[in-house]
C-alpha cells in the first residue's frame, strides 16, 4: 500500500519568513495530494490539494508543488504569521473522481511554531 | 449547514463496553468517511460510504467495529468490547462524488477506553 513520509516533524520559524513541508510518496498511481491544517481540539480543515496532471498550485500565501518523477511534493507557506501555528499534514490517494478521494494515507504530522 | 457534526466529542468507558458515535455529514456530500487518529500521528482510513452503500473497509477495521449509514444521510460507528488500544479521536469526514472541494473533516470524537 501507499506509504507517505513527512518532514520536519516540527518547524520554527520567525513571523514573517516562509516555511516548507516536504512529503514523499510510494505509489506511483497516487494522483491525488491534499494537505490539511489541524488546529488543537479541532479535525483537519483542506488547506489546498493538488492532482497529478498538475505541477503547482498556489492560493494567496499557500503554495504547492508536486515532483511526480521523484515522488515527492511539497507545501510552501510565505509571509507567515501566528495564525499560521498549527500542524500540518500532507496526503495522497490513488483514487479521485473530480472530487475528493478515498482512502487517503497521511504523514505523521509537521507542527508548525511561528515566533513572533 | 456548518458543516460535519460529531456526537459526542468526547466519550470515557471502560474497557469491554460497547459505543456509539455518530456522525452527520454536510447534507449535499454523499461520501462519508471514518478515520482514526492516535496522538502524534496522522488520520488513518477506517471506511467510507456512497450514500447508504459501504464500499471499502481498512484492514484496521476489526470484527469488533461496524459502521452503518442507513437512509445515506447520518453515519454511526460502533466498537464492541472497547480494548485499550482502542483509544484515539475518531473523525468522520464527507466529500461530494463530484466537484473540487476535497474531504471536510469534523472535529472528531475523542475515546478514552480505561
Amino acid at each position: 500500500g501507499e506509504n507517505v513520509e513527512q518532514h520536519p516533524s516540527t518547524l520554527s520559524v520567525q513571523e514573517g519568513d516562509s516555511a516548507v513541508i516536504k512529503c514523499t510518496y510510494s505509489d506511483s498511481a497516487s494522483n491525488y495530494f491534499p494537505w490539511y491544517k489541524q488546529e488543537l481540539g479541532k479535525g483537519p480543515q483542506l488547506i489546498i490539494d493538488i492532482r497529478s496532471n498538475v505541477g503547482e498550485k498556489k492560493d494567496q500565501r499557500i503554495a504547492v508543488t508536486l515532483n511526480k518523477t521523484a515522488k515527492h511534493f511539497s507545501l510552501h507557506i510565505t509571509e507567515t504569521q501566528p495564525e499560521d501555528s498549527a500542524v500540518y499534514f500532507c496526503a495522497a490517494s490513488n483514487r479521485f473522481w473530480g472530487g475528493g478521494a478515498d482512502g487517503l494515507t497521511f504523514g505523521k504530522g509537521t507542527h508548525l511554531i511561528i515566533q513572533p | 449547514d456548518t458543516g460535519v457534526s460529531q456526537n459526542p466529542r468526547h466519550k470515557i468507558t471502560k474497557r469491554g463496553q460497547n459505543v456509539t458515535f455518530r456522525c452527520d455529514p454536510i447534507s449535499e456530500h454523499n461520501r462519508l468517511y471514518w478515520y482514526r487518529q492516535t496522538l502524534g500521528q496522522g488520520p488513518e482510513f477506517l471506511t467510507y460510504f456512497q450514500n447508504e452503500a459501504q464500499l471499502e473497509k481498512s484492514r484496521l477495521l476489526s470484527d469488533r467495529f461496524s459502521a452503518e449509514r442507513p437512509k445515506g444521510s447520518f453515519s454511526t460507528l460502533e466498537i464492541q468490547r472497547t480494548e485499550q488500544g482502542d483509544s484515539a479521536m475518531y473523525l468522520c469526514a464527507s466529500s461530494l462524488e463530484q466537484g473540487t472541494s476535497g474531504y471536510t473533516f469534523g472535529s472528531g470524537t475523542r475515546l478514552t477506553v480505561v
